[in-house]
């Protein structure tokens, strides 16, 4: 069954860093483009970056680009973005989903994991 | 970057009544395969946006036919035909032609 599965909430001092995973389940890993946006308390969602399954291509959003690192691990299926320098307003769900992409475009987010919530304080 | 607005914010609904939303860009989200690239989303208080709509107006999996999008270039609809008690929540757009991938800031739909 197609899926994805965070892990859990975390707690973080300003300047700590942090690391999320995400547990794919069916042929996402191999198969499917994964994005990772984030969602501030009451806000709209924020995209932060997109990894295409043969890890090539990975977009990171400029606001985050060196400080957020995308990753992937092929024994377990499982992606990961690690933020650091984490300030106050990084506290948010983050939420990665399965989406459908070109070189430069990307549609239909069809699957997303439950969400992740990271406190920073 | 796409600067997405939708409008209303606050959509007041009755059980039964139609309902439309509106989405705008400030470009235009057609792709050069003819698609425009705008996809909306659901998302319920506590849980993660579910996709409703994609490529402006393709149902997803699952998504009752009282759903329908349309639109091309920089404005985009969503309109439910007949509102049910499931479909409170806040409504998103996201185009997804060019990064940073950007969502509107939502409206908000519940019972009058």
């Amino acid at each position: 069954q197609v899926q994805l599965v965070q892990s859990g909430a975390e707690v973080k001092k300003p300047g700590a860093s942090v690391k999320i995973s995400c547990k794919t389940y069916g042929d996402i890993f191999t198969k499917n483009y994964v994005s990772w946006v984030r969602q501030a308390p009451g806000q709209g969602p924020e995209w932060l970056a997109t990894i295409d399954p043969l890890d090539v291509i990975s977009k990171v959003a400029q606001n985050f680009q060196g400080r957020l690192t995308v990753s992937r691990d092929t024994s377990t299926s499982t992606l990961y973005i690690e933020l650091s320098g984490l300030r106050h307003h990084d506290t948010a769900v983050y939420y990665c989903a399965r989406g459908y992409c070109g070189r430069e475009s990307c549609y239909k987010f069809d699957q997303w994991g439950q969400g992740t919530l990271i406190t920073v304080s | 970057d796409i600067v997405m607005t939708q409008s209303p914010l606050f959509l007041p609904v009755t059980p039964g009544e139609p309902a439309s939303m509106s989405c705008r860009s400030n470009q235009s989200l057609q792709h050069n395969s003819g698609y425009a690239y705008l996809d909306w989303y659901l998302q319920k208080p506590g849980q993660s946006p579910h996709l409703l709509i994609f490529l402006a107006s393709n149902r997803a999996s699952g998504v009752p036919d009282r759903f329908s999008g349309s639109g091309s270039g920089t404005d985009f609809t969503l309109k439910i035909s007949r509102v049910e008690a499931d479909d409170v929540g806040i409504y998103y757009c996201m185009q997804g032609l060019q990064t940073p991938f950007t969502f509107g800031p939502g409206t908000k739909v519940d019972f009058k």
